[in-house]
C-alpha cells in the first residue's frame, strides 16, 4: 500500500520567510502528487497539483517532483501569517479509481 | 466554488448507539469520499463512491457501512459506535478523471465523540 511521509512535523518561521515543505512516497507508478492547506477546524483546500516530474509555479506556491527518489516539495515564497495551517500532502494511486493517500501533513506558524 | 456540506458538525453519540454522518454535495460530482482525521494519521479513507448506488471500501472500513442513494448525498453509517472511532470525519466530492482533473473538495467536517 502506499506510503506517504510529510516533514517536518512542524515548522515555525518568521514573516517573509521562503518555507520549504517535504513529502516521500512510496510508489513510482503514482499518478499525481496535491498539497492541500487546512486551517483549524476547517476541511482541507486544494492548493496545488503536479502531475509530470520537474516544477511547477503558482504565485508564491512552486512545487518539485522527482519521481526517481519519489519525493516532492512544497515551497512558500514570502509566508504570510495568514499561511499558517496545516498542509497535508495527497498522492493519487496509479489504479484508476481517484483514490488518494494523505500524509501525516506539516503544521506551519508564520509569526508577523 | 464546489460546495459540500456536512451535518451534524458535532455529534456526541452512546457506546453501542447508531450513529449517522451526512454529506451533500451540489457540485455534480461523481465521486464522493469519507475520511477520518486521527491525529498523528493524517486523513485516511473509509469508504468511497463513484456515483448513485455505489460504495466501495476503503482502507479502514470496518465498524462503518456507507450510502449514496443519489448523486447529491452520500452517508456514512456507524451501526455500533465505539469509543475508538472518536474522530473528525470529512466528506468530499471529486469529479474524476486523469491528471488535471480530481481536486478533491472538502466539507467543514464533523465532530464525532463516543462515550
Amino acid at each position: 500500500q502506499e506510503k506517504v511521509q510529510q516533514s517536518p512535523e512542524s515548522l515555525i518561521v518568521p514573516e517573509g520567510a521562503m518555507v520549504s515543505l517535504n513529502c516521500s512516497f512510496s510508489d513510482s507508478a503514482s499518478q499525481s502528487i496535491w498539497w492541500y492547506q487546512q486551517h483549524p477546524g476547517k476541511g482541507p483546500k486544494a492548493l496545488i497539483s503536479i502531475f509530470s516530474n520537474g516544477n511547477k509555479k503558482e504565485g508564491r506556491l512552486t512545487v518539485y517532483l522527482n519521481r526517481a527518489s519519489l519525493h516532492v516539495s512544497l515551497h512558500i515564497k514570502d509566508s504570510q501569517p495568514s499561511d499558517s495551517a496545516v498542509y497535508l500532502c495527497a498522492v493519487s494511486l496509479n489504479t484508476g479509481n481517484y483514490k488518494y493517500v494523505f500524509g501525516a501533513g506539516t503544521r506551519l506558524k508564520v509569526i508577523a | 466554488e464546489a460546495a459540500v456540506t456536512q451535518s451534524p458538525r458535532n455529534k456526541v453519540a452512546v457506546t453501542g448507539g447508531k450513529v449517522t454522518l451526512s454529506c451533500n454535495q451540489t457540485n455534480n460530482h461523481n465521486n464522493m469520499y469519507w475520511y477520518r482525521q486521527d491525529t498523528g494519521h493524517g486523513l485516511r479513507l473509509i469508504h468511497y463512491s463513484y456515483g448513485a448506488g455505489s460504495t466501495e471500501k476503503g482502507d479502514i472500513p470496518d465498524g462503518y457501512k456507507a450510502s449514496r442513494p443519489s448523486q447529491e448525498n452520500f452517508s456514512l453509517i456507524l451501526e455500533l459506535a465505539t469509543p475508538s472511532q472518536t474522530s473528525v470525519y470529512f466528506c468530499a466530492s471529486g469529479e474524476g478523471g486523469q491528471n488535471s482533473g480530481n481536486t478533491l473538495y472538502f466539507g467543514e467536517g464533523s465532530r464525532l465523540i463516543v462515550v
